[in-house]
């Protein structure tokens, strides 16, 4: 049980390009998901938490307006990359818990995205 | 500040025991979960500890120590499949976690 689904797992495109991620649990109700970034060899950097229904709460550093996140649904929450640039190429991973506070986390497979 | 400190790296040999620490410093207490991380993929859950003392799962273990601000995770009988990074993460009063940089295990033959 407690599967996250992430879609697409590899994106390679142009500079100036937008980019939606998918992320969606599968087989339980995710009141509240989260949005990481990993650079290589590098620890988890949580971008942002939203609750299903409201705005989401972004940490220090992160450009709200650059990466949009909806959570429209119980099930189902998007990251997107506005006007991607180099610097952006990371590996982009949600997580998701069925209720405010709940733990653990469940992962999807991560997203890596290239910005040529 | 908030603040998790675990060994960079370390390296055991195949059917060793390994204990990987975890210290940490944070705002309130709800909660301390170990994640193994495999290059190039997601973390998948290990463990969760909220109370003191040894949890144990088939070949790994946590333990946690409160009044120490401590962790570890023990690892036995170590398959070259165990090779990963190890991450801590506590959830502080908010019920935000807080992560660690990680372990990066390397397992020899």
């Amino acid at each position: 049980g407690a599967v996250v689904s992430q879609h697409p797992s590899w994106v390679i495109c142009k500079s100036g390009t937008s980019v939606k991620i998918e992320c969606r649990s599968l087989d339980f109700q995710a009141t509240t998901m989260f949005w990481y970034r990993q650079f290589p060899k590098q620890s988890l950097m949580l971008m942002a938490t939203s609750n299903e229904g409201s705005k989401a709460t972004y940490e220090q550093g992160v450009e709200k307006d650059k990466f949009l996140i909806n959570h429209a649904s119980l099930t189902l929450s998007t990251l997107t990359v506005t006007s991607a640039h180099p610097e952006d190429s990371s590996f982009y991973i949600c997580s998701a818990v069925p209720e405010i506070g709940g733990q653990p986390q469940h992962f999807g497979d991560g997203t890596r995205l290239s910005i040529l | 500040g908030q603040n998790i400190d675990q060994p960079t790296e370390m390296t055991a040999t195949e059917g060793a025991i390994v204990q990987i620490n975890c210290t940490y410093q944070t705002s309130g207490f709800n909660g301390l979960f170990w994640y193994q991380q495999h290059a190039g993929e997601a973390p998948t859950f290990l463990s969760y500890n909220v109370l003191d003392g040894l949890e144990e799962k088939g070949r790994f273990s946590s333990f946690l120590s409160r009044s120490k601000g401590y962790s570890y995770l023990l690892l036995k009988e170590l398959q070259m499949k165990d090779s990963a990074s190890y991450l801590c993460a506590v959830m502080d009063s908010n019920y935000q976690l807080i992560w660690g940089a990680g372990t990066k295990l390397i397992i020899k033959p």
